[in-house]
């Protein structure tokens, strides 16, 4: 099993509606989760931490299954700038509290559609 | 304003030569990293600084080399011994080195090998 795997996509998916997608991880030892998203050819941008209880923030949604190992990410009401690809990151920590592997998805492809 | 500089944006050099990517940032951050993505891949750590005077390697450092002479700066230098250079590179910074940060991320640049 690969450190962190995504679907790669592309999801094809209608303005307006509802999409979902996961992250899974192998190493039970990970601590912190991030989503960020990435347009063409621009650089990663966070888009939200990922913590144990979930999170929400606006039209997004963010859960942690740590028994699952996986990380999941919601969005509602789909808008068409929206598409981009959206990267999972998933950091270990050592004994000390300090990072001690940082490992980015390959990311998954959404084209929100008119 | 505040935030991380790339330069330059484009870069070609021709198959032998090393050649200097800059990284600049002035959010006071402690900790910086050097990343290489390919086209259709996730983002694979290059090297990464905590501290000033002190780097340590990442996942794919051969060809690869840095320094951290002032904290604003992290230079990435890819040598001729690197055997696929070509590649979008991206710099990024953190607040400590810790695992729960957030990871700032420079506009990135392209390098081509001609």
């Amino acid at each position: 099993r690969k450190e962190v795997e995504q679907d790669p996509g592309p999801f094809n998916v209608p303005e307006g509606a509802t999409v979902a997608f996961n992250c899974t991880y192998s190493n039970s030892a990970s601590q912190s989760f991030f989503w960020y998203r990435q347009d063409c050819r621009k650089e990663p941008k966070l888009l939200m931490s990922v913590y144990s209880s979930g999170n929400e923030d606006g039209r997004f949604t963010a859960q942690l299954n740590r028994a699952s190992q996986y990380i999941s990410l919601l969005i509602r009401d789909s808008k068409l700038s929206d598409s981009a690809t959206y990267l999972c990151v998933v950091i270990k920590r050592d004994s000390g509290g300090g990072a001690d592997g940082l490992t980015f998805g390959k990311g998954t492809h959404l084209i929100i559609q008119p | 304003d505040g935030g991380i500089t790339q330069s330059p944006k484009y870069l070609f050099r021709k198959e032998g030569q090393n050649v200097t990517l800059s990284c600049e940032q002035n959010l006071n951050h402690d900790a910086m990293y050097w990343y290489r993505q390919d086209p259709g891949q996730g983002l694979r750590l290059i090297y990464y600084s905590q501290i000033v005077n002190d780097f340590q390697k990442g996942d794919i450092a051969e060809g690869y080399s840095v320094s951290r002479e002032k904290k604003e700066s992290f230079p990435l230098t890819v040598t001729s011994a690197q055997k696929n250079p070509t590649a979008f590179y991206l710099c990024a910074s953190s607040p400590t080195g810790g695992g729960s940060d957030t990871q700032y991320f420079g506009p990135g640049t392209r390098l081509t090998v001609l």
